[in-house]
C-alpha cells in the first residue's frame, strides 16, 4: 500500500480564499483523523471519523472549518474563508480499530 | 481531560551516548501508549506501541517502558547516532480503544557527530 496520501503538500493562499485539503487513507482502515500541528500548540485533533461517520468534531476551531468523508477512500478538510492564523501543517492519519496509526506527509498551509 | 507532557523540549547529545526521553500523562486509565518519530517536513512514524497490560517494548536500539500507575513512560535510545536526530512524540490512547490519540508536544533530539 502507498500509505496515507495527502494533497496538496504545500499551499500558499491569500486571506479570505477557500482551501481544500484532501486525504486518501490506507485501504481497509476504518478510522480517519485530521490533525493540525503548530509550534505553539503541537498536534491537535480537529475531527475523526469511524466507518466514514464523523464521531467528534469538537476540535474544529470555528465554523470556517468543515470536513467530509463521502466514502472509505477519501476525505476532505475545507477552510472557508481562510485566515493567516490557520497557517499550519495539517495531517491526515488512518488506522484499523485502535491499532497502529499511520500518518500522511502533511499539507503545509500558509495563508498570507 | 488527558494531558501528555514531554520533558525536555529539546536535547542535544554527542554521538554514542545512551539517552532517555520522558513522557508523563495525567490520567492513568489508558488503552495503550505509542512513541513516534517525526523528521523535518515529514509525517509521524510509529516506533513502539505498548499496550496497557505491558511494561515495555523493544525494537533494535529503542526500548520504551510504561508505568501506568505513575503516569509515566520513557524511551531509551542506546548508542545514539546522528541519524537518530528527529522529534520524538509520545501519545496515549484513552481507555476506549476507538478513541483518538492524545499527543505530547515532543522532544527535539540532536545527536552531534
Amino acid at each position: 500500500d502507498a500509505g496515507v496520501i495527502q494533497s496538496p503538500r504545500h499551499e500558499v493562499t491569500e486571506m479570505g480564499q477557500e482551501v481544500t485539503l484532501r486525504c486518501k487513507p490506507i485501504s481497509g482502515h476504518n478510522s480517519l483523523f485530521w490533525y493540525r500541528q503548530t509550534m505553539m500548540r503541537g498536534l491537535e485533533l480537529l475531527i475523526y471519523f469511524n466507518n466514514n461517520v464523523p464521531i467528534d468534531d469538537s476540535g474544529m476551531p470555528e465554523d470556517r472549518f468543515s470536513a467530509k468523508m463521502p466514502n472509505a477512500s477519501f476525505s476532505t478538510l475545507k477552510i472557508q474563508p481562510s485566515e493567516p492564523r490557520d497557517s499550519a501543517v495539517y495531517f491526515c492519519a488512518s488506522e484499523f480499530s485502535g491499532n497502529t496509526i499511520y500518518f500522511g506527509e502533511g499539507s503545509w498551509l500558509t495563508v498570507v | 481531560k488527558q494531558e501528555v507532557t514531554q520533558i525536555p523540549a529539546a536535547l542535544s547529545v554527542p554521538e554514542g551516548e545512551n539517552l532517555v526521553l520522558n513522557c508523563s500523562f495525567t490520567d492513568s486509565a489508558i488503552y495503550n501508549l505509542q512513541w513516534f518519530r517525526q523528521d523535518p517536513g515529514k509525517g509521524l512514524t510509529s516506533l513502539l506501541l505498548i499496550q496497557s497490560s505491558q511494561r515495555e517494548q523493544t525494537s533494535g536500539r529503542l526500548n520504551a517502558s510504561l508505568d501506568k500507575s505513575s503516569g509515566r513512560s520513557t524511551l531509551y535510545i542506546a548508542a545514539s547516532q546522528p541519524g537518530d536526530s528527529a522529534t520524538y512524540l509520545c501519545a496515549v490512547r484513552p481507555s476506549s480503544g476507538n478513541t483518538p490519540l492524545v499527543f505530547g508536544k515532543g522532544t527535539r533530539l540532536s545527536v552531534i557527530a
